[in-house]
């Protein structure tokens, strides 16, 4: 069964801080997606990964995964409030004929002035 | 922009009580996902569609929950008789098969079972 775990749970960070957020995960694959939820909203797609070695980023996020380490990061630069929201990563796992998206536990990313 | 629909936004009930939430995905879009989060945590995914077809229904309670994608476009899924545990956001997504595989997210239904 794939297992998605992300540290931390909650960050708290205040802003123009740096800090990135870790999602491990336990069987291969070779996809990841990053999403954004905010209070009682549902989830923006933010990135999506496809290779060892992939890096994407979008103003103060950059996304990176190394599939052989079964890890990837979200790496947050000089934050700011309006960065706070839950991060989830999520994996695909093949079975069959479907693709299956199985989510981290998410972190909740609190940014104060 | 193209959006996945979903209603009603909150649903409040009574538990033995029968529910049903409906979905329109993107147009043209032929997968479509139902999920469920429980506060704090991250979705789950109940039930995935290709068309009208199931393809992946192992994580649904299927002697409650039911789903319906009758015509290959929009969607149903049914609780009944609804229990105090299922209190949760039902989620809505869709996808096309290209753009890298990406889900896109209704905006849910919040279900409060009492």
């Amino acid at each position: 069964e794939l297992k998605v775990e992300q540290n931390p749970l909650f960050l708290s960070m205040q802003e123009g801080k740096n800090y990135t957020i870790y999602c491990n995960y336990s069987t291969t694959s070779d996809r990841l997606y990053w999403y954004r939820q905010d209070p009682g909203k549902s989830l923006e797609s933010l990135f999506v990964l496809l290779s060892n070695g992939a890096v994407k980023q979008e103003g103060r996020l950059m996304a990176s995964l190394d599939t052989k380490a079964r890890l990837s990061t979200l790496h947050i630069t000089a934050a700011v409030h309006d960065l706070s929201a839950t991060y989830f990563c999520a994996v695909v796992r093949y079975t069959g004929t479907a693709s299956k998206l199985t989510f981290g536990t998410g972190t909740r990313l609190q940014v104060t002035l | 922009e193209a959006e996945v629909a979903q209603s009603p936004r909150y649903k409040i009930t009574e538990k033995s009580q029968a529910v049903a939430f409906w979905c329109d995905p993107i147009s043209g879009h032929a997968t479509l996902y139902w999920y469920r989060q429980i506060l704090g945590q991250g979705p789950e995914l109940l039930v995935q569609f290709q068309d009208e077809s199931v393809v992946d229904d192992s994580q649904l309670p299927k002697d409650r929950f039911s789903a319906e994608r009758l015509k290959g476009v929009d969607s149903t899924l049914k609780i009944q008789p609804a229990e105090l545990g299922d209190s949760a956001m039902y989620l809505c997504a869709s996808s096309s098969g290209q753009s890298r595989g990406i889900q896109y997210f209704g905006a849910g239904t919040r279900l409060s079972v009492l």
